[in-house]
């Protein structure tokens, strides 16, 4: 079966500082891969997706995330960190048409 | 695009009373939805897959008689809660997917629903 693994569950960085959230898979072919922003008491919102094709994802509100085969990973990226992206960040992979989430990392920023 | 609503956004019922959430896709044909529960500081659980026309597919530890899923119509899928207790209180989000080229192996969510059991 496959696993999605977030290894931090809580970070915080200064505003306008850069960004990296990780993720790490387990699935024997290629898979299909998401990152979803969740704000407090809302539902999820797609930042981005991986199916195939060029391993440099962009996505919205100035994320981007790098499929790395070699690594199992598809961390998330952000060079400049608004207050405003304070949430929680899921990773999540495609299993037979079914969403497996990692547990999620909570990002806080400070002015 | 891709647009998933939820209604009601929260609901406090008794215990014993039975309650019904809806999740419609706006702007798209969902051919599957699905239904998640997420606990406080969790990650989301899969709760049940439905397409369009037929019998949901519950996940292991589920209970289908006691949360009922319909999926009558490409852009409307419902939940009903049973019966329902102070352990079912929790936050209810769905999603849907798309049969279409732009929305393929895609799950676009709802903003969730706060059920709260007295």
């Amino acid at each position: 079966a496959q696993s999605v693994t977030q290894p931090d569950i809580h970070i915080t960085v200064s505003e306008g500082a850069s960004l990296e959230l990780r993720c790490n898979y387990s699935y024997g072919a290629t898979p299909y891969l998401f990152w979803y922003v969740q704000s407090p008491g809302q539902g999820l919102q797609l930042l981005l997706k991986y199916f195939s094709g060029d391993t440099l994802v962009q996505g919205i509100k100035g994320f981007e995330a790098e499929f790395k085969r070699s690594q199992s990973s598809f961390n998330l990226r952000k060079p400049s960190v608004h207050w405003s992206d304070a949430a929680e960040y899921f990773c999540a992979v495609n299993q037979g048409g079914k969403l497996i989430f990692g547990q999620g990392t909570e990002l806080s920023v400070k002015p | 695009g891709a647009v998933v609503s939820q209604h009601p956004s929260w609901v406090i019922c008794k215990s014993g009373t039975s309650v019904k959430i809806e999740c419609r896709s706006l702007d798209f044909q969902a051919t599957t939805m699905f239904w998640y529960r997420q606990f406080p500081k969790q990650s989301l659980m899969l709760m049940a897959t439905s397409n369009e026309g037929s019998k949901a597919t519950y996940e292991q530890g589920v209970e289908k008689d006691k949360f009922l899923i319909n999926h009558a119509s490409l852009t409307l899928s419902t939940l009903t809660v049973t019966s329902a207790h102070p352990e079912d209180s929790s936050f209810y989000i769905c999603s849907a997917r798309g049969g279409g080229s732009l929305h393929t192996d895609t799950q676009y969510f709802g903003p969730g629903t706060r059920l709260t059991v007295l």
